[in-house]
């Protein structure tokens, strides 16, 4: 059975780096033909998708976002990474990392982690 | 960018009815549309696929429908589990990827 497994520091000071891991267990994401994909959620706001990465390593990107992130796979490890930078108290939010693609279409998330809540905050 | 615009913001039903949420695309997104529920502290979890298609071991009383660029998610008869927020996201020509801001179903 398919799980994904965020992690990641909770804080992150404004300018900084913000990082943020997730490890699947079940399946090889190098093997898969599925997306990872990170979402995020600001405190009582809705969803925001932030960009995915094929299995192939091709990572695609939100334009509000391009900029500021990248997505990576680790295959050594089974996981993908995701790093913004410049963070300001605007990226403070639930971090969703989620599957997509298969039989229920290639942007359709049907595996999600738990979800990791970062604050950027001094 | 495409934009997805669920209403309403809110709805307050009794467990029992029957309930129309209503997701609207700016531009055609054809059959790449999903919806998703979400419980407090939880992940979001897939429904609805291909617009109209539940995904696996999803109820149903969960059905979703299409009239051009807008989509349709019915449940038949509210459940007390169903009370929840719930989200349309379109997937055509993407990226991006893009949300609806999501309907909240409430207990009346």
């Amino acid at each position: 059975q398919l799980q994904l497994q965020g992690s990641g520091p909770g804080l992150v000071k404004p300018s900084e780096t913000l990082s943020l891991t997730c490890t699947v267990s079940g399946d090889s994401i190098s093997r898969s033909t599925y997306y990872w994909g990170w979402i995020r959620q600001p405190p009582g706001k809705g969803l925001e998708w932030i960009g995915s990465i094929y299995s192939s390593g091709n990572p695609y990107y939100n334009p509000s976002l391009k900029s500021r992130v990248t997505i990576s796979l680790d295959t050594s490890k089974n996981q993908f990474s995701l790093k913004v930078t410049s963070v300001t108290a605007a990226d403070t939010a639930v971090y969703y990392c989620a599957r997509s693609g298969g039989d229920y279409g290639e942007g359709a998330f049907d595996i999600w982690g738990q979800g990791t809540m970062v604050t950027v905050s001094s | 960018e495409i934009v997805m615009t669920q209403s309403p913001a809110t709805l307050s039903v009794s467990p029992g009815e029957r309930v129309t949420l209503s997701c609207r695309a700016s531009q055609s997104v054809r059959s790449n549309l999903v919806w998703y529920q979400q419980k407090p502290g939880q992940a979001p979890r897939l429904l609805i696929y291909d617009a109209s298609t539940r995904a696996a071991g999803i109820p149903a009383r969960f059905s979703g429908s299409v009239s051009g660029t807008e989509f349709i998610l019915t449940i038949s008869s509210l459940q007390s589990e169903d009370f929840a927020v719930y989200y349309c996201q379109q997937y055509n020509n993407w990226p991006p990827i893009t949300f609806g801001q999501g309907t909240r179903l409430e207990i009346k």
